[in-house]
């Protein structure tokens, strides 16, 4: 079974629209959690980090849920420019990073 | 500031053929990580060091595979008689704590004929 595990999609929307994405983790005992963002053929960026409280950071949010381990990121008002694979990441204390697969978006004017 | 650099940005290389591929952290970060992607994949965590030292080499896939970072700096990822499995893109990234932030750099597309 897969450390970290996501929905490869394609997800196709239409600009405007909101759009969720969610993934499991595996290890309980997983500390850290992100969402990176990875454009074709560059580098993975940091999104965001996610925080058992849930957090914000304009059109995006971020949540995490530990008793069913999993981690959602959801995109309102989406734009042509987020069209982009998002990758999921827990992080345990040990300093492993596991990354998901990725969810492909496209978003479609 | 600078960010991560990586070179080279491609690497074509012959099957059997010993290849070494740099990474340059952002300047401070003691923690540096070497991941490697395949089509469709995320990245596969390889080994990460801290300082000097390798504190977690247990992504490497077999003995073919060694890293070192001799100065606490830059990191040498190193393969030897490659195979044509090896064909990936290889990222390298750096932080300042162990589970703070990660920066990637552009990556080596490497390419074993």
């Amino acid at each position: 079974r897969k450390e970290v595990e996501q929905d490869p999609g394609p997800f196709n929307v239409p600009e405007g629209a909101t759009v969720a994405f969610n993934c499991t983790y595996s290890n309980s005992a997983s500390q850290s959690f992100f969402w990176y963002r990875q454009d074709c053929r560059k580098e993975p960026k940091l999104l965001m980090s996610v925080y058992s409280s849930g957090n914000e950071d304009g059109r995006f949010t971020a949540q995490l849920n530990r008793a069913s381990q999993y981690i959602s990121l959801l995109i309102r008002d989406s734009k042509l420019s987020d069209s982009a694979t998002y990758l999921c990441v827990a992080a345990n204390t040990g300093n492993q990073f596991y990354f998901g697969t990725g969810t492909s978006l496209t978003v479609i004017p | 500031g600078a960010g991560v650099s990586q070179t080279p940005s491609n690497k074509v290389t012959e099957k059997g053929k010993y290849v070494e591929l740099r990474c340059d952290p952002i300047s401070g970060h003691t923690a540096l990580y070497w991941y490697r992607q395949s089509l469709g994949q995320g990245p596969e965590f390889l080994i990460y060091f801290q300082g000097t030292g390798a504190a977690d080499d247990s992504g490497l896939p077999n003995d073919r595979f060694f890293a070192v970072r001799p100065e606490g700096s830059v990191s040498t990822l190193k393969i030897q008689r490659t195979e044509r499995g090896d064909s990936a893109v290889y990222l390298c990234a750096s932080s300042n704590q162990r589970t703070d932030t990660q920066y990637f750099g552009p990556g080596t597309r490497l390419t074993v004929l």
